[in-house]
């Protein structure tokens, strides 16, 4: 059982370069989301998903896209990288049950340049 | 909208001894859930402890309490005979219930132990 894995583990990208954060989990959980961390800020919400094909935006969505085409998978994307999303992703899922938890990966630590 | 505030950016605690660490929070529910993650170096988020708002008994895991003052809006963690590995970044987090997908974290608080 992996849980919630996250790849790549480091990135860096220049300015203006897409990509694909990815987040799978195996444990058959209806919601996810995605997270990033910056100093000083805390966690931050940035899209979620409570099942496939069921997305929507949170806190700081601009510049990312997500899609969630199958319950196990969750990507994250970047249509054009800025400084500004340097940081930490975290991905998490959990059950859609009230009294269950998220589980959390490993996080990407992501540098634009 | 709910915010999570965490007026302690760092707190340094002794080893063996006790360190609270201060959250408060707004909302306008009456149900939702509480936690304490732990982030080491390792970037990982650990869950600590959680606390359910209609629970008036305080949560209790192994040396980890929290104060739960639902009238106040403050939930503390209390950290008994502290341990180098309790070294790490403890953010406070809230979700309302049957949200399981959004959760609202505070900045964090940085805790150090000394030997």
């Amino acid at each position: 059982n992996a849980g919630v894995t996250q790849t790549p583990k480091f990135q860096v990208l220049k300015t203006g370069q897409s990509m694909t954060l990815q987040c799978a989990q195996d444990m058959n959980h209806e919601y996810m989301s995605w997270y990033r961390q910056d100093p000083g800020m805390g966690l931050r919400l940035i899209h979620y998903s409570v099942g496939a094909g069921i997305t929507d935006q949170g806190e700081v969505p601009n510049g990312y896209n997500v899609s969630r085409s199958t319950t196990e998978d969750f990507p994250l994307r970047l249509l054009s990288a800025a400084p500004s999303q340097t940081s930490v992703y975290f991905c998490a899922s959990s059950y859609s049950e009230m009294n269950t938890e998220a589980f959390f990966g490993q996080g990407t630590r992501l540098t634009v340049v | 909208a709910q915010t999570v505030t965490q007026s302690q950016p760092e707190m340094s605690v002794q080893e063996a001894e006790t360190v609270t660490l201060s959250c408060t929070y707004d909302t306008s529910e009456s149900d939702y859930y509480l936690f304490w993650y732990k982030q080491p170096p390792s970037r990982q988020m650990i869950l600590v402890i959680r606390q359910e708002a209609y629970k008036q008994q305080n949560a209790t895991e192994n040396r980890f309490s929290v104060n739960f003052q639902k009238a106040a809006k403050s939930f503390s963690l209390k950290i008994s005979d502290s341990q180098l590995g309790d070294a790490a970044m403890y953010f406070c987090a809230y979700r309302r219930t049957r949200s399981n997908y959004k959760l609202t974290f505070g900045k964090g608080t940085l805790l150090t132990v000394n030997p």
